[in-house]
This record gives structure tokens, C-alpha cells and sequence, in this order.
């Protein structure tokens, strides 16, 4: 069966210091991936996505996320986090076919908190 | 840039009430979605809407849930009568297609609906 799982339910990192989210599928072939952010009472904002090709892909407000197919994870990354960094991340995948789980499978969510 | 609308923003209402979500997704979308996240939970499918009539659904979304496309514009959730675990953040999606790169749903900002 397909899933998600993102194992840190919540991360604190010092501004300026790196970051990486961690995030692990299960899916019967090669996966669409997503990493959305979503701010305190804020909506799904997309930062990247995977579809194919080069493995690593860069998002918007300067993240990248790395897909291995061999661990079967696309961790989300990045060099040097801002306050205003400070949300909720979540992986998703698809396309999924058929059943009830609409097109796209969710995490639970990684919060993330950033230290002056 | 087009984007997902959802009104409003926040819906308080009282046990047993009827309510409705009302979404407007991307113009040029085929495929609308809605998803709920219940505080301090993950995003969960509700249901999944094509041509008019629903095409997927998860378990969450029984007789009390309904769906509709009334017009040209605008996509609906109903909620006959709301119970008290009803209440969570109610998001609208869409997307081009659900294969390929048409697999990317594009979110609204989200409805909170707080059932008292």
C-alpha cells in the first residue's frame, strides 16, 4: 500500500544553521513528489516537486530536496534557514490510482521551530 | 498567477447546522479535490470530483458530505449536520489532470471550521 512517513514530528534549528526534513514513501513504482510548507493559519504552498530526471530539485525560498529511489526518501534541505521559515512541512505523494485516497498521499507533517 | 480560492475563511457553527465550503479552483483545472486537516493532524482526502460527478472518496466522506459544482466557477462542500468532530481546516484543491505532471494539485487557502 502507498504511504508517507516524515519520522520527526518536530524539528528546532538555530537560524543559520542547516536543515534537512526527512521523508520516506512506500510505491509500487517511480513516484511524483511533493514537500508543501504551510505557515501558521496559512494554506498548502508547493515548494518543489519531483517528476523525473535530475534527482535533486530546487524550490522556491531556497530549498532543494533529493530523491533516492534506493532508500526510497525524498528529504527536503536547506543550507541556511530564516525565521520566517518557521512552519509546517509536509511530503506528499502520487499520482494515485483507484481506492479512496484522492491523488495525492500526505505525511503527517514535520513543525518546523527556528531559534533567534 | 492563478490560484485556488476559498470562502470563507472561517466558519464557526453550531452542532447539527448545515454548512457549506464554497471553492473556487483554477479556470483551466479538470479535477477538484477537497481535504481536511484536523488540528495537529495530517492532510486527509475527502473526495475527488470529474466531469461533474464524484470519482473517488475516502471513508471519511459519508452521507453527511456532499459535493457540487453548481455553476461554471465555483465547487461546493456540504456538510448536512455538522457534529462536533467535524471541525478542522477544510481545503479545496485542483489540478490539470491526474497522471503525469497534472498530478500537482494546486491548494486554496483553507476554510476553519469550528462546529460549537
Amino acid at each position: 500500500a502507498q504511504s508517507v512517513t516524515q519520522p520527526d514530528i518536530h524539528i528546532t534549528v538555530s537560524e543559520g544553521a542547516s536543515l534537512e526534513l526527512r521523508c520516506n514513501y512506500s510505491y509500487g513504482a517511480t513516484p511524483y513528489l511533493f514537500w508543501y510548507v504551510q505557515s501558521p493559519g496559512q494554506g498548502l504552498q508547493l515548494l518543489l516537486k519531483y517528476f523525473s530526471g535530475d534527482t535533486l530539485v530546487q524550490g522556491i525560498k531556497g530549498f532543494e530536496a533529493e530523491f533516492k529511489r534506493s532508500q526510497s526518501s525524498f528529504n527536503l534541505r536547506k543550507p541556511s534557514v530564516h525565521w520566517s521559515d518557521a512552519a509546517e512541512y509536509f511530503c506528499a505523494v502520487g499520482p494515485i490510482y483507484g481506492g479512496s485516497q484522492g491523488n495525492l498521499i500526505f505525511g503527517k507533517g514535520t513543525k518546523l521551530s527556528v531559534k533567534p | 498567477e492563478p490560484e485556488v480560492t476559498q470562502t470563507p475563511s472561517h466558519q464557526v457553527t453550531q452542532m447539527g447546522q448545515e454548512v457549506i465550503l464554497r471553492c473556487v479552483p483554477i479556470s483551466n483545472h479538470l479535477y477538484f479535490y477537497w481535504y481536511r486537516q484536523i488540528l495537529g493532524q495530517k492532510v486527509e482526502f475527502l473526495v475527488s470530483f470529474y466531469n461533474n460527478e464524484i470519482s473517488e472518496k475516502s471513508e471519511i466522506f459519508d452521507d453527511q458530505f456532499s459535493v457540487e459544482r453548481p455553476d461554471g466557477s465555483n465547487f461546493t462542500l456540504k456538510i448536512r449536520s455538522t457534529k462536533l468532530e467535524d471541525s478542522a481546516m477544510y481545503f479545496c484543491a485542483s489540478s490539470e489532470g491526474t497522471g503525469g505532471a497534472s498530478t500537482e494539485a494546486f491548494f486554496g487557502q483553507g476554510t476553519r471550521l469550528t462546529v460549537v
